[in-house]
């Protein structure tokens, strides 16, 4: 089975800017998480999508969006971009709700943003 | 918000050592995850542990869940250059609206 993959692998692009990024999971899985990593907040989580739908959402601004295709597939959208964007920015999909299930990472997108 | 706390943050080990790293939750959890990840790589799914009092072993690694599900620890035996890495753990709330609340990792590094 191929394992989740995201696109692009890195990113730069400058300050005000916005991005989409994209990932697509494991065939069969139907939740797909979005998470932060930066080197002084480890892991954080972005949001959740299951079925289409939001099932949950960390503590990022509305900046920070969203959505899931009928496929699972997922992408994530950042508007105005600011410097302390500037991260790794990971996808899981999982076969069930996050929580219950173990959750297969993709390689990650680095955006850097200048 | 529910809090998974991760000690050490940090650990140096000699090759061969043996080493234990604890993960806390301030609430009672569902269950709770382990992943690693290794420099320049993704998290990987290493275990779940869901029982009060679950111990798993893979191969060197010993995973166990508290009696109160409050807090796991990850016992590696003959600590190996390949262990190094970031360990997360990861838990879930009893009965709250969160999901998989990650700890900030225990940053592993091996000495040969």
């Amino acid at each position: 089975k191929a394992g989740v993959t995201q696109t692009p692998r890195y990113l730069i692009k400058t300050r005000g800017q916005q991005v989409t990024l994209s990932c697509s999971p494991i065939s069969g899985h139907r939740s797909v998480s979005w998470y932060q990593q930066t080197p002084g907040q480890g892991l954080q989580f972005l949001f959740e999508y299951f079925s289409e739908t939001q099932r949950n959402k960390g503590n990022f601004p509305g900046r920070f969006s969203g959505r899931q295709f009928s496929n699972s597939r997922s992408e994530m959208n950042v508007s105005t971009l600011e410097l302390g964007d500037s991260a790794l920015y990971l996808c899981a999909s999982s076969l069930g709700v996050r929580g219950t299930y173990e959750q297969y990472f993709g390689p990650g997108t680095r955006l850097t943003v200048t | 918000g529910q809090q998974v706390m991760q000690i050490p943050q940090y650990q140096h080990v000699q090759e061969g050592e043996d080493f234990t790293t604890y993960c806390n939750s301030s609430t009672t959890l569902s269950n709770i995850q382990w992943y690693k990840q290794r420099p320049g790589g993704h998290p990987v799914f290493l275990i779940q542990l869901v029982k009060s009092g679950e111990v798993k072993k893979q191969k060197r690694l010993t995973f166990q869940f508290g009696e109160a599900k409050k807090n796991s620890s990850l016992h590696i035996t003959a600590t190996q250059t390949t262990d190094v890495g970031t360990y997360f753990c990861a838990g879930t709330p009893q009965g709250g609206s969160e999901k998989l609340v990650f700890g900030k990792g225990m940053k592993l590094t091996v000495n040969p």
